[in-house]
C-alpha cells in the first residue's frame, strides 16, 4: 500500500552512543527523501535530505544511507547529544492529486537520548 | 529558508463550531500545503493550495469540510468545519524550498475539541 514506514517507534540511547533511525518505503518511484526532526511542540524541522541517485550523504553528525534495492532508508547520528531527543520522520516525495509533488511521512521513531 | 507564522498556535474547541487557521510567508510562494498531525502520529497531507486556483485535496479530505483559501502568494487559511473530538490534531502549514524541494513548516496549530 501506500505508506512510507518505520520499524521502530521509540529508541533509547545514552549520551555520546551513536543512534540509527531505520525507515522503509513502497514506492520505488520516489525519488527524493527527506529526514525531519520535531521536537514536542514544534512542527517539524529539516536534517538531511538525499535524492534517489545516491546513497549516502552526510551532514554535520548525521548521515543517511538510502537502499534502494530494498527501499529501506536509514539516519546515523554520532554521538547523540540530549538536544537530540526528539521524533524523527522520514519522508519521500511522490505525485499529489492534481500532479503537483507531495511529501508522505512515516510514522515516527521517537529518540530519547539518556544523560 | 522561510519564516512561516501560522495563528492561532492552539485552541479549545467546542463540537459543532468551526475554526479558522491563518498561514502567513515571509515571501511569495506558489504552493502551500496543509498538514494534519492526529496526537501521536505522523503527518498527512490535507490539501495543496495554490493561488489563483482551487485547493486540490487528498484522498479522505473534502472541501466541505476544510475549506482553503489562498487569497495571495504569501498567505492561506484553512477552516476545520463543525468539528468533532476526532478533529483534534495539530494542523501545519508548509512551503517549499525552491531550490531543493524540501518543506519548511510552521510551529502548527494545535486543536482540542471537547
Amino acid at each position: 500500500g501506500e505508506s512510507v514506514g518505520l520499524h521502530l517507534p521509540t529508541l533509547s540511547v545514552q549520551e555520546g552512543d551513536n543512534s540509527i533511525i531505520n525507515c522503509a518505503y513502497s514506492n520505488s518511484a520516489s525519488d527524493y527523501f527527506i529526514w525531519y526532526k520535531q521536537e514536542s511542540g514544534k512542527g517539524p524541522q529539516f536534517i538531511i535530505d538525499i535524492r534517489s541517485n545516491m546513497d549516502k550523504r552526510q551532514g554535520q553528525r548525521v548521515t543517511v544511507l538510502l537502499n534502494k534495492t530494498v527501499k529501506h532508508l536509514s539516519l546515523q547520528i554520532a554521538a547523540t547529544q540530549p538536544g537530540d531527543s526528539a521524533v524523527y520522520f522520514c519522508a519521500e516525495r511522490r505525485v499529489a492529486q492534481g500532479g503537483s509533488e507531495k511529501l508522505v511521512f512515516g510514522k515516527g521513531t521517537k529518540l530519547t537520548v539518556n544523560p | 529558508s522561510a519564516v512561516i507564522s501560522q495563528k492561532p498556535s492552539r485552541d479549545i474547541c467546542q463540537r459543532g463550531t468551526s475554526l479558522t487557521i491563518q498561514c502567513q510567508v515571509d515571501s511569495q510562494v506558489t504552493m502551500m500545503f496543509w498538514y494534519r498531525q492526529q496526537p501521536g502520529q505522523s503527518l498527512t497531507l490535507i490539501a495543496t493550495a495554490n493561488q489563483g486556483s482551487e485547493a486540490t485535496y487528498e484522498s479522505g479530505f473534502v472541501i466541505d469540510k476544510f475549506p482553503i483559501s489562498r487569497p495571495n502568494l504569501t498567505f492561506s487559511t484553512l477552516t476545520v468545519s463543525n468539528m468533532s473530538p476526532e478533529d483534534s490534531s495539530i494542523y501545519l502549514c508548509s512551503v517549499p524550498f525552491r531550490r531543493t524541494g524540501e518543506l519548511f513548516f510552521g510551529e502548527g496549530s494545535r486543536l482540542t475539541v471537547l
